[in-house]
């Protein structure tokens, strides 16, 4: 079964405007941890924003925010003004605890992305 | 601010060489990961790495994969045989007891 699921291969947004990508995640821990990632065409993987399962606002990193519904399982990610250095491949992760030799080392599983286009 | 560095970018090599992939983690971190993601695929996980031994790892980190943390600054992971499937972008990622996991640039290995 996913765990995490992006159901929007692909986004277009004009640019200035808010933009908001989907991501639902499966999991029956109660501790658990949200992340959203940048993957620009050049191919490096950037940290944007983290939401803990037990935060009980949501997180905000500059354009970047979370809308965590916590109930419906979704952790979406929401940038507003868009601009056009924008347009990259994001991944929504969930981390969950794992127990093994060293249980607090806390993989993450990734969605399959979203592919976000800023039109100017 | 301090960043993962992996080296090279870019490695190219011929089915059946060994490979050995180096990562230098944030200085402060405790917690050392290696990832890949094969191209237009999601990105996987490979192997966790604390206190000096794997914590855990994939069913893709077979025996050909190893990893090491030399030195006390480089984290490296060896494929010693390559296959034509081992090509991917591979990412090193490091991070301190909070939860953000930091991620390197990553290098792309060619295998041909």
């Amino acid at each position: 079964a996913q765990k995490i699921t992006q159901t929007q291969p692909g986004m277009f947004v004009q640019e200035k405007e808010a933009v908001t990508l989907d991501c639902t995640y499966d999991t029956s821990d109660q501790s658990y941890g949200l992340f959203w990632y940048k993957q620009p065409s050049s191919g490096e993987m950037i940290f944007l924003i983290y939401q803990g399962s037990y935060d009980e606002q949501n997180a905000t990193e500059g354009r970047y925010s979370l809308n965590f519904q916590k109930a419906r399982k979704s952790a979406n990610l929401v940038i507003s003004a868009s601009q056009l250095g924008d347009s990259a491949m994001y991944f929504c992760a969930m981390r969950e605890p794992h127990l093994g030799a060293s249980g607090s080392a806390r993989q993450l599983t990734f969605g399959s992305g979203t592919q976000l286009t800023v039109l100017p | 601010e301090p960043e993962v560095t992996q080296t090279p970018s870019h490695q190219v090599t011929q089915m059946g060489q060994e490979v050995i992939l180096r990562c230098v983690p944030i200085s402060n971190h405790l917690y050392f990961y290696w990832y890949r993601q094969i191209l237009g695929q999601k990105v996987e996980f490979l192997v966790s790495f604390y206190n000096n031994e794997i914590s855990e790892k994939s069913e893709i980190f077979d025996d050909q994969f190893s990893v090491e943390r030399p030195d006390g600054s480089n984290f490296t992971l060896k494929i010693r045989s390559t296959k034509l499937e081992d090509s991917a972008m591979y990412f090193c990622a490091s991070r301190d007891l909070d939860e953000k996991l930091f991620f390197g640039s990553g290098t792309q290995l060619s295998v041909l």
